[in-house]
């Protein structure tokens, strides 16, 4: 079974930039995640889709930050503009559905100079 | 509101040891708890994950045990090696939340030989 794949790995922007990442989450689980991970944190969920609609954005800045997931299959996160306090490893998950385990990507690193 | 601490925030072995990791969490009214390792500039990985009706669950050399009335949860690692330094988190999930996880900040655990 193939897992979450992410990309790209690491990026590197100024801030005020714009910056997207995509998701592709295994065949077949309904729910994506994205989440935040400072370093020395836990994720903090940003977004979370069911299928193709959201379930949960309570902690997603959208001011800046948006996320859609096409045909309830891959998703793009997006922040515009970047702040450096953005700076963090973004996570995508996703899982068959309700009480499942959750399957992560290896992230993205977001450096913000 | 969910919140979960994780004791210790990082540890030290010889390889061999047994090892209990702590995590707490103060609503009691979670119908399961997940545990996931992350290594360096990795994503995680789901160890275990306890559903609310069970006490406790195995793999291997972890076993991780659910105490709802009290709010904790321990992953116990019996004779510990060197492969097995990484980060080890808890999740708890939200009541009312589709799935949703709060995590903890882990325990940073290095084994050395």
């Amino acid at each position: 079974e193939a897992g979450v794949a992410q990309s790209p790995r690491y990026k590197i922007i100024e801030k005020r930039q714009s910056v997207a990442f995509w998701c592709n989450p295994i065949s077949g689980h309904a729910t994506l995640y994205w989440y935040q991970q400072i370093l020395g944190q836990g994720p903090k969920l940003l977004i979370q889709f069911q299928n193709n609609g959201v379930v949960d954005d309570s902690q997603l800045p959208k001011d800046r930050f948006s996320a859609e997931r096409l045909k309830g299959v891959d998703s793009t996160l997006k922040i515009q503009p970047a702040k450096l306090e953005d700076s963090a490893v973004y996570l995508c998950a996703s899982s068959p559905g309700y009480g499942q385990p959750q399957h992560f990507g290896d992230g993205t690193r977001l450096s913000i100079l | 509101k969910q919140e979960v601490t994780q004791i210790p925030a990082a540890l030290s072995v010889p390889e061999g040891e047994n090892l209990v990791l702590n995590c707490s969490f103060t609503d009691s009214a979670i119908y399961n708890l997940q545990w996931f390792r992350q290594d360096p500039g990795k994503g995680l990985t789901s160890l275990l994950l306890i559903q609310s009706s069970q006490r406790e669950q195995t793999s291997g050399r972890l076993n991780a045990s659910l105490d709802k009335s009290s709010g904790r949860s321990t992953l116990y690692i019996a004779a510990s090696q060197p492969g097995d330094s990484a980060t080890y988190l808890c999740a708890a999930p939200v009541s009312g939340g589709y799935n949703k996880l709060i995590f903890g900040a882990g325990t940073r655990l290095a084994v050395h030989p």
